[in-house]
């Protein structure tokens, strides 16, 4: 079983949907982080989270500690939004990141 | 300010051959972390630098080295290539190794045949 887990692999929206990608762990974190990776393999950091919800414009992310899982909300989603989310988690104490499979995201004007 | 830059960003080697890749951090970063992602295995860590030492290293053979320099510019490099080695090679830069957001390059397209 990986450490981190993303769902759902592959999202497919309409322009305007609300989307939530989450995720969950199994070990213990520092930091927990969502990342955007357009084709072409570009990464951009958009949270860092160590507990609470964060938000940036149309983007939400959320984390519960004692659950051990975070979400990543995406509000009145636009094709421009398509990538591939990645949740990656900061081992506590090393420091070291790793990283869920990815979430597919295709919105559709 | 400018973001992290890898160079190349991509390149094509042959089996066996050996090969040696570049990340500048973000001006006062000082940790630099290496990742491989391949269709396979998604995203892995490779190693981790601050202030010219390592600090962590994943799970990679000994192939797969690195070193940070003084104005912490890093370098990796991968001897004797292998074709499981073509990958997507990213670098990340930190001010500081803990507690603080990564900031990723646009990565180096290795492809080895």
């Amino acid at each position: 079983k990986n450490e981190v887990e993303q769902s759902p692999q592959n999202l497919t929206a309409q322009e305007g949907e609300f989307i939530t990608i989450n995720c969950s762990y199994s070990v213990g974190i520092s930091a927990l982080h969502w990342l955007q990776q357009h084709p072409g393999g570009g990464i951009v950091s958009l949270f860092m989270l160590s507990s609470g919800k964060k938000k940036h414009g149309r983007l939400i992310a959320t984390i519960n500690i004692q659950e051990k899982h975070s979400s990543l909300h995406i509000t009145a989603s636009h094709p421009r939004d398509s990538a591939v989310y990645i949740c990656a988690v900061r081992i506590y104490n090393t420091d070291k990141l790793i990283f869920g499979t990815g979430t597919r995201l295709q919105v559709f004007p | 300010k400018a973001g992290v830059t890898q160079t190349p960003r991509y390149l094509i080697k042959t089996r066996g051959q050996q090969v040696t890749l570049s990340c500048s951090p973000i001006s006062g970063h000082r940790s630099v972390s290496w990742y491989q992602q391949t269709p396979g295995q998604g995203l892995q860590f490779l190693f981790e630098y601050f202030s010219e030492t390592q600090r962590n290293k994943g799970n990679f053979p000994g192939r797969f080295s690195g070193r940070q320099f003084s104005n912490s510019r890093s370098e990796m490099n991968v001897s004797t290539l292998e074709l499981g080695d073509s990958a997507l090679y990213l670098c990340a830069s930190k001010y500081r190794p803990t507690g603080t957001e990564a900031f990723f390059g646009q990565g180096t397209r290795l492809t080895v045949v």
